[in-house]
C-alpha cells in the first residue's frame, strides 16, 4: 500500500488567499484525522471523520477552517481567507477505527504552510 | 485523555540500548499505553502499545510497572536511524475523541 498521501508537500501562499490541503487515506481505513504541527504548540488534533462523517471538530481553530471528506478516499482541509499565523505543517492520518484504545493511526508526509 | 510526562531530551550512543521512560500517575485501569516517534521532517508513526503486560514487537519493547504509573520503552539496539522524537501516550477511548493527544515527547539523540 502507498501509505497516506497528502498533497502539495508544500504550499507557499500569501495572506488572504483560499488553501486547500488534500489527503488520501489507506484503503479499508474507516477514520481520518487531520493534525497541525508548530513549534509553539506541538502537534495538536483539528478534526477527525468516522465513516466520511465529522465526529470531533473542536479542535478547530476557527470558522476560516473547514474541512469534508466527500468519499472514503479523499479529504480536504480547506483555509479561508489564511493568514500568516496558520503558517504550520499539517499532517493527515488514517486508521481502521472501531476501537480506539488500541487503534494504530498512520500518518502522511504533512504539508507544509507558509503564509507569507 | 490522561497526562503523561517525558524528559525532554535523551542522549546514547550507537549499538546500545536506550530506555525511555514516561510517567502516567493519573493512569485509568481501562487506558492502554502506546508509544509513536517521529523522524526528522517526517510524520509521527506507531511504535509500540501496551495494556498491563510488557510487549515485544519488532521496532521495540515496551515495560509497564507494575502499578502501571510509569512505564518505559526500550530499544535494545539504537542505530542513527533511530533519532526522533518519541511521544508516550495514553488512550481511553472513553466516550473521548479518537484523535491522538500528543505531549513534548523526548527528543532522543544518537551519537555515532
Amino acid at each position: 500500500d502507498a501509505g497516506v498521501i497528502q498533497s502539495p508537500r508544500h504550499e507557499v501562499t500569501e495572506m488572504g488567499q483560499e488553501v486547500t490541503l488534500r489527503c488520501k487515506p489507506i484503503s479499508g481505513h474507516n477514520s481520518l484525522f487531520w493534525y497541525r504541527q508548530t513549534m509553539m504548540r506541538g502537534l495538536e488534533l483539528l478534526i477527525y471523520f468516522n465513516n466520511n462523517v465529522p465526529i470531533d471538530d473542536s479542535g478547530m481553530p476557527e470558522d476560516r477552517f473547514s474541512a469534508k471528506m466527500p468519499n472514503a478516499s479523499f479529504s480536504t482541509l480547506k483555509i479561508q481567507p489564511s493568514e500568516p499565523r496558520d503558517s504550520a505543517v499539517y499532517f493527515c492520518a488514517s486508521s481502521l477505527g472501531g476501537a480506539p484504545r488500541t487503534d494504530t493511526q498512520y500518518f502522511g508526509p504533512g504539508t507544509r504552510l507558509t503564509v507569507l | 485523555d490522561a497526562k503523561t510526562t517525558q524528559p525532554n531530551s535523551m542522549e546514547s550512543n550507537e549499538e546500545e540500548p536506550v530506555h525511555l521512560p514516561c510517567n502516567h500517575s493519573t493512569i485509568s485501569g481501562t487506558d492502554y499505553i502506546h508509544w509513536y516517534r517521529q523522524l526528522p521532517s517526517q510524520g509521527p508513526e506507531y511504535v509500540i502499545h501496551g495494556l498491563t503486560s510488557n510487549v515485544n514487537n519488532r521496532m521495540a519493547s515496551l515495560a509497564i510497572a507494575e502499578d502501571r504509573k510509569s512505564s518505559t520503552l526500550i530499544l535494545h539496539r539504537a542505530t542513527l536511524r533511530d533519532a526522533a522524537v518519541y511521544y508516550c501516550i495514553l488512550r481511553d477511548g472513553g466516550g473521548g475523541a479518537d484523535g491522538l493527544t500528543f505531549g513534548k515527547g523526548t527528543h532522543l539523540i544518537i551519537q555515532p
